[in-house]
């Protein structure tokens, strides 16, 4: 069945600093790959996602993901966290026309 | 930003007890969705419901659950009989089509259901 993993259950990453979240994925076909955000008290808020061409995809608040086949995985990217960007982060892979499957989630915090 | 909206937050019912959670979609959006996550558990499809009717559902959307748009901007979710197993955080969502690769799913706060 199609899944995402995220190895990660918990990182910690000083303010200033880069941060890189694993996901590899398990899908026969070309996925459907996304990022989303969770912060404290809020909704599921999607960070990004690719269906096909550029493999390194742009997202809102400074987020990037580059898609590996090789690899098989989607890791998601900022080059200088903020201190906002504490949240728990899902990764989720299109299953059907209407259903994701996530990952469970790896949650960050930032250190001042 | 137009956003899907949640109620209750947070409900707390005795087992065997009925309960309905409600979502605002966003207005000109088509396709609904519950999803839940158990705690400590991954976020998981329930159910998705197209005009008026499921287009598709999870092997855990048995027969106590049910959903249903009872008004042009209203989503129910109803859990005809609680057992503790059903204790989660259950997230709305709504997409202006289907499609997950063309279109994009927008998810509520989630309402945290206790089942004591």
């Amino acid at each position: 069945a199609q899944s995402v993993t995220q190895p990660d259950i918990h990182i910690t990453v000083s303010e200033g600093a880069s941060l890189e979240l694993r996901c590899n994925y398990s899908y026969g076909a070309t996925p459907y790959l996304f990022w989303y955000v969770q912060s404290p008290g809020q909704g599921l808020q999607l960070l990004l996602k690719y269906f096909s061409g550029d493999t390194l995809v742009q997202g809102i608040k400074g987020f990037e993901a580059e898609f590996k086949r090789s690899q098989s995985s989607f890791n998601l990217r900022k080059p200088s966290v903020h201190w906002s960007d504490a949240a728990e982060y899902f990764c989720a892979v299109g299953v059907s026309d209407y259903k994701l499957s996530f990952g469970a989630g790896t949650t960050v915090t930032v250190r001042a | 930003e137009p956003e899907v909206t949640q109620t209750p937050s947070h409900q707390v019912t005795q087992m065997g007890q009925e309960v309905i959670l409600r979502c605002v979609p966003i207005s000109n959006h088509l396709y609904f969705y519950w999803y839940r996550q158990i705690l400590g558990q991954k976020v998981e499809f329930l159910v998705s419901f197209y005009n008026n009717e499921i287009s598709e559902k999870s092997e855990i959307f048995d027969d106590q659950f049910s959903v249903e748009r009872p008004d042009g901007s209203n989503f129910t979710l109803k859990i005809r009989s609680t057992k503790l197993e059903d204790s989660a955080m259950y997230f709305c969502a709504s997409s202006e089509e289907g499609f997950v690769n063309t279109n994009t799913i927008y998810f509520g706060e989630g309402s945290w259901l206790t089942v004591v």
